[in-house]
Formats: structure tokens, sequence, C-alpha cells
């Protein structure tokens, strides 16, 4: 069964620093990988997504993230936040047959970003 | 606008009294699923459909049900709420396709519902 590891619960940066989010995923057979941003009283938006190809993602608002099969991570990176980058992220990887679209969430990681 | 509307927005209630949480999306999509959101757990999933007259439980179906009589429509049901049902509550729909194609269309999020049961 899959299943995902958000390594950190808070992630504090100052604003223009870069910040990583760190994601593991575990799983016996071929994965796709997502990663979602929570704005505050918002539902989730998607911010990036791998299913093949290129392992490393570009997505919206300058983030990237790389797929590491042999470490079976899926880090989110941004090399200079923004205060408004403040929200709560959440790495998810596919579960169950690929017929039922299932997503199953990471804990979520906390980005606060200072000025 | 394509969107997905949750409704509503809180909900106060006390134990036992059945009470409906609505969603609705605008986009056609086949696939609506239901999750709930606690601190440091993220979001499980509770109940899915894959398309009209098609539910499946998710991870934590207990005390919940749902219906989908219509492709636009998903609402959530908890006939006898219970204080451990207090949570944040997230409707989602996107289309199918086969394969990594079912991934390909991303999931649409409502805004949620914040439910307390007392």
């Amino acid at each position: 069964a899959q299943s995902v590891t958000q390594l950190d619960s808070q992630v504090p940066v100052f604003e223009e620093a870069p910040v990583e989010l760190r994601c593991n995923y575990s799983s016996s057979v071929s994965v796709y990988l997502f990663w979602y941003v929570q704005y505050p009283n918002q539902g989730l938006q998607l911010l990036l997504k791998y299913l093949s190809g290129s392992t490393l993602v570009k997505g919206i608002n300058g983030f990237e993230a790389e797929f590491n099969k042999s470490q079976t991570s899926f880090h989110l990176r941004k090399p200079s936040v923004h205060i408004s980058d403040t929200a709560e992220y959440f790495c998810a990887v596919s579960g169950g047959s690929s017929n039922t679209g299932k997503l199953i969430f990471g804990q979520g990681t906390t980005l606060q970003v200072k000025p | 606008e394509a969107q997905v509307t949750q409704n509503p927005r809180y909900l106060i209630t006390v134990t036992g009294k059945k009470l409906t949480v609505t969603c609705s999306q605008n986009m056609n999509h086949e696939y609506m699923s239901w999750y709930r959101q606690d601190p440091g757990l993220g979001l499980r999933q509770i109940y899915y459909s894959m398309n009209v007259e098609v539910t499946d439980k998710g991870d934590v179906p207990e005390g919940y049900k749902v219906s989908r009589k219509e492709k636009r429509n998903f609402p959530l049901i908890l006939e006898s709420p219970s204080p451990n049902q207090t949570s944040l509550y997230f409707c989602a729909s996107r289309s199918t396709g086969r394969g990594a194609g079912s991934y390909n269309s991303p999931l649409h999020f409502g805004n949620g519902t914040r439910l307390t049961v007392t």
C-alpha cells in the first residue's frame, strides 16, 4: 500500500530565502506524485505533478519538485519565497487502482514566511 | 467560473442530529470525492464516486453516507453525528481517464465545511 510522509510539520523561513519542503513516499508499484497548496480558509490547489518523463517538475508560483526514485522522495523547492507563499502544503501519491484516481495525502507542512 | 461549491461553510450541531453537507460542481466531472482534514493527519478520503449511481468507500467511511443521483451533486450525510466527526470537510471533483490519464486532470476542491459536533 502507498503512503506519504512529510518530514516537517512547520517550516519557518525569511522572505526571499530558499525553501525545501520534504516528502517521502512508499509504494511497491509505479507512482504518480503531487504537491497541493492550501491558503487560509480555502480548498487545495494543485501546484505540480509528476506522472512520467523528466524527474524535475516545474509548477505554478515558481515552485519545482524533483522525483527521486532511489530515495523515494519528491521534495518541493523554491529559490526565493514571498510572504504570499505562507500556506499549508500537501504532498500526495496515487493510491489504489489508477481507475479510481485516489490520492493519499501526507500530513501537511505549514510554510511560514517571515518579513 | 469552474468551481466546486460546498455548503454550509461553517456548521455547529449537537450529537445525533442528522445533517447534510452539499457539494456541487459545474465542470461536468465524473469523479467526485469527500475528504476530511484533521491536524497532523492530512486529508483522508471518506467516500468517492466514479459516476452517477456509483459510489464506494474510502479510508474512513464509518458514520457517513453519500449519494450520487445527479452528476453535479454529491452530498455528504451524517445520520447521527458524533463529536469525533468534528473536522474540516472537503469535496473534490475531476474528470476521469485511463491509466496515467486518470491523474492528468487535477482534483478541484471546494472551500471546505468546518463542522463542530458538541
